[in-house]
């Protein structure tokens, strides 16, 4: 059983480029998170989603980010018009339910570059 | 909403000697609390959960954490660290299934 994969694995995007960062689930997990690590911080959560909805999204930025889990195919990260700031490790994670406790398995990370 | 306090961002350590990570917490509901270890350049891998019940709760490589509500505290240890425990350790709660707040992290080094 594969775990959480994610790519790219680096992603080296200018400044006003788009980046879109993948994440597929384990199998027989239909919930994904997203979290962002910048330097030498801990993981902050962004947002939650289920197949084709997002269920909390309280930790995105309200600009240029945005996030998707379609019926079918990976989960997807977007960041338009990329700044410095966006340079970051972000990591996926995925659980069978979460409605209760269940524990998030995650995905290696995509670290994000803007030069 | 929760928060995780790691008060310590480094700790250096011999091997074969005793460590403790120390954790605390704060929410105003109950919650659950793991440990987190991430390697370099890797993601993060569960050490140990604390759900309910027993308050002492052992995880993997031989690491064990105990859960004292009184003192909102989550301290990890473990006996005889090896060269190989080197890396970063996040204390982690959450009230619900979904948002997992994390500490700033840790890092162990173990040196010869």
């Amino acid at each position: 059983n594969a775990g959480v994969m994610q790519n790219p694995r680096h992603l080296v995007r200018r400044r006003g480029q788009e980046a879109r960062l993948r994440c597929s689930p384990m199998k027989g997990h239909s919930h994904v998170y997203w979290y962002r690590q910048l330097p030498e911080e801990g993981l902050k959560f962004m947002v939650y989603l289920q197949k084709e909805n997002i269920i909390d999204e309280s930790g995105m930025p309200k600009e240029r980010f945005s996030a998707e889990f379609p019926k079918e195919g990976p989960s997807i990260l977007r960041i338009q018009q990329v700044v410095r700031g966006d340079s970051a490790a972000y990591f996926c994670a995925s659980s069978p339910l979460g409605l209760t406790y269940n524990e998030q398995f995650f995905g290696p990370g995509t670290r994000l570059t803007v030069l | 909403a929760q928060s995780v306090t790691q008060l310590d961002s480094q700790v250096p350590v011999f091997e074969e000697a005793p460590v403790e990570l120390r954790c605390n917490y704060s929410s105003s509901v109950s919650v659950y609390l793991f440990w987190y270890v991430q390697y370099p350049n890797q993601g993060l891998q569960l050490l140990l959960k604390y759900l309910s019940g027993s308050t002492l709760v052992k995880g993997i490589n031989g690491f064990e954490a105990e859960f004292n509500k009184s003192q909102t505290s989550f301290h990890l240890r473990k006996p005889s660290v090896h060269i190989s425990d080197t890396a970063e350790y996040f204390c982690v709660c959450t009230g619900t299934a979904s948002k997992l707040t994390f500490g700033t992290g840790t890092r162990l080094q173990v040196t010869l």
